[in-house]
């Protein structure tokens, strides 16, 4: 299972967009990048996920370059509903390890 | 789609008694569950992984006697919280897994607050 590591904290305003970088160094070959978002008493959400180049959905996107030892979650125009625990984590056959996260601040 | 629910969704019980939590996978079938536990400010913590048949797998460090799982269908895995002890009060997590052939995804559960006074 990959270690991540990601910022702890990252403040934003309102429109902005936000971008989280995790570093991944030992991911394995067969490990998926899935980023997650949760909310003081909620289970997470899930928001992407992908193995290289670019993934984008209807809520962010996701940059995987080449080597795979990074990747960074794209949030376009936050708002405040937006402010959460956002986790990355590597997973092949299911198996999540979560790290500390990055606590997403959006101000107005 | 994707959905996972979890019922209690808030349980306050006396100490020294047992609580059990369901699981369940509304809209797909799940072969494999996971059960995590959350403390205040904290990240995440796997206890165990649930499998449809068979018997769980629990992380280093948490006692099976414990923490009771079952996984008796492939929609349905259940956490019972044996003799309930304030320190065992926290916020479960459960997950399925949906998915297969190399992209798989864990959906999570709302999460359930347990309290033992």
């Amino acid at each position: 299972l990959a270690k991540t590591t990601q910022p702890i904290s990252m403040d934003s305003y309102e429109g902005q967009e936000v971008n989280i970088t995790c570093s991944h160094n030992n991911i394995a070959t067969n490990d998926y990048i899935t980023w997650y978002q949760q909310f003081p008493s909620q289970g997470p959400r899930f928001i992407i996920q992908g193995y290289k180049t670019k993934v984008t959905n209807e809520v962010a996107s996701l940059f995987i370059p080449a080597d795979r030892k990074s990747s960074t979650l794209s949030l376009p125009r936050v708002s405040l509903s937006d402010t959460a625990v956002y986790y990355c984590l590597g997973a092949q056959g299911g198996k999540l390890i979560f790290g500390q996260g990055t606590e997403l601040s959006v101000k107005p | 789609g994707a959905v996972v629910s979890q019922h209690p969704s808030r349980v306050i019980c006396k100490s020294g008694t047992s609580v059990k939590i369901e699981c369940r996978s509304l809209d797909f079938q799940a072969t494999t569950m996971f059960w995590y536990r959350q403390f205040p400010k904290q990240s995440l913590m796997l206890m165990a992984t649930s499998n449809e048949g068979s018997k769980a797998t629990y992380e280093q460090g948490v006692e099976k006697d414990k923490f009771l799982i079952n996984h008796a269908s492939l929609t349905l895995s259940t956490l019972t919280v044996t003799s309930a002890h304030p320190e065992d009060s926290s916020f479960y997590i459960c997950s399925a897994l949906m998915g297969g052939g190399g992209l798989e995804t864990q959906y999570f559960g709302p999460g359930t607050r347990l309290l033992v006074l």
